[in-house]
């Protein structure tokens, strides 16, 4: 079984600051997905950025980086540069190679102050 | 790009009622899943599907059926309606066996039990 924690329910940042949303997880297996998603206030849930654990080097998407520290077990998600549009509930998720299925944590949401 | 389209954004229905919530993906994904969202539990998987007519129950399955008759199509099924599955019903799909890819969603319904 996997798991997946967020410890961070809310944060809040003024427009233009980064801001790093933290995600730790527990898996046996050695190789698996990691994936951001963003779901904005009543709108559609979509991916911001992937990880594939056997790679070392960090994702990049644009703004969205992330910090992967396998040993750790740790996928944080940083955000460059926000803004008011980075407003939305941000989800961490983990996927097992060969398991067509995602385990979710509780989410961070994120308030970007103009 | 692809499209999961659910049929209702807002629903709301009686205790004891049968309710059925309906999802189509245009993308001939294999994969189609029915999540439960509620603030502070994140996103719980009810129901998972592979492939026509099958299913799998996934973490909270009680109170809940499915029905996948054909590729494009997944039914979630509330038998008997009750005040606790008052939430917001994500679906998503994805290609099998393509596990890089992330999962796509739907809008969302959110389902009211009076």
């Amino acid at each position: 079984a996997q798991t997946v924690t967020q410890s961070q329910p809310e944060m809040s940042v003024q427009e233009a600051e980064t801001v790093t949303l933290s995600c730790t997880y527990d898996t046996s297996e050695s190789n698996y997905y990691l994936f951001w998603y963003k779901q904005p206030p009543s709108r559609q849930m979509i991916l911001v950025i992937r990880q594939e654990a056997y790679k070392q080097q960090n994702a990049t998407e644009n703004r969205f980086s992330v910090n992967f520290q396998k040993a750790a077990k740790s996928f944080s998600l940083k955000i460059s540069d926000s803004q008011l549009g980075d407003t939305a509930m941000y989800f961490c998720a983990l996927r097992p190679l060969g398991n067509e299925k995602l385990t979710f944590g509780t989410g961070t949401r994120l308030t970007i102050i103009p | 790009d692809v499209k999961v389209t659910q049929s209702s954004r807002y629903l709301v229905k009686r205790t004891g009622e049968k309710v059925f919530l309906e999802c189509v993906q245009d993308m001939d994904h294999e994969n189609m899943f029915w999540y439960r969202q509620d603030p502070g539990l994140g996103l719980r998987l009810i129901y998972f599907s592979y492939d026509v007519k099958m299913k799998e129950k996934g973490d909270i399955p009680e109170g809940y059926s499915v029905s996948r008759e054909k590729k494009e199509r997944f039914s979630l099924i509330l038998e008997s309606a009750s005040t606790n599955q008052t939430s917001m019903y994500l679906c998503a799909s994805s290609s099998r066996g393509r596990q890089n890819q992330p999962q796509h969603f739907g809008d969302g319904t959110r389902l009211s039990i009076l």
